[in-house]
């Protein structure tokens, strides 16, 4: 069965250093999501991407981060210069379409540490 | 503001039993709803999808849809000790790209 993949599984990175995200989303899914769940809190969306734009964000997706398909595979969320508050697991999901009836499916998720 | 409520729980059941996990939403405007299981350190699973009013069954699971009520339900059958984990509530709401707010979760232990 398809199922979107994500790397590392675990992230460790100093405060203000950058880091970079990477999922691989099913392969005829055209719309892929970033989210992310705080230790203990809800899942929260970040941002929608669709025909290598960004469809929608939420507040919490600010400046410092930035979302790309460098490729025909692979999707990426970065954070330019992390703080402590990023700490949490990031959840790349896809989705064939958008729409009522359309369902996501969320990868593994990568587990961000910022020290 | 999109608001979806869940009792944290922990909802505990013994084997064997039938758990019953509810969720609230807020928005009238919603239209789709989605179930989703999440062990500890895992990413969500998702279980089961409803758009109208009544029942949907699949397998075990059966979840429950009430618009007049804002309601959603999800009845696990048969309750087994692997069922033991965070079911996520999920709803979405028409008029934009169907963007689902999650709700806490009820955590749900089943024991032997």
């Amino acid at each position: 069965e398809p199922e979107v993949t994500q790397t590392p599984s675990h992230q460790v990175t100093q405060m203000g250093q950058e880091v970079i995200l990477r999922c691989v989303p099913i392969s005829n899914h055209l719309y892929f999501y970033w989210y992310r769940q705080i230790l203990g809190q809800k899942v929260e969306f970040l941002v929608s991407f669709y025909n290598n734009e960004i469809s929608e964000k939420s507040e919490i997706f600010d400046d410092q981060f930035s979302v790309e398909r460098p490729d025909g595979s692979n999707f990426t969320l970065k954070i330019r210069s992390t703080k402590l508050e990023d700490s949490a697991m990031y959840f790349c999901a896809s989705s064939e379409s958008s729409g009522r009836y359309y369902e996501q499916y969320f990868g593994p998720g990568t587990r961000l540490t910022v020290t | 503001q999109k608001e979806v409520e869940q009792n944290s729980g922990p909802l505990s059941v013994p084997e064997g039993a039938i758990a019953s996990l509810n969720c609230t939403y807020s928005d009238r405007g919603s239209q789709s709803f989605f179930w989703y299981r999440q062990y500890s350190g895992k990413s969500p699973e998702l279980i089961m999808s409803i758009y109208s009013n009544g029942d949907k069954e699949d397998g075990r699971f059966t979840a429950q849809l009430n618009k007049a009520s804002q309601y959603v339900s999800l009845l696990i059958r048969d309750s087994q000790p692997s069922d033991s984990a965070t079911y996520l509530c999920a709803v979405s709401v028409s008029g934009g790209s169907y963007i689902p707010t999650f709700g806490r979760g009820t955590s749900l232990i089943v024991h032997p």
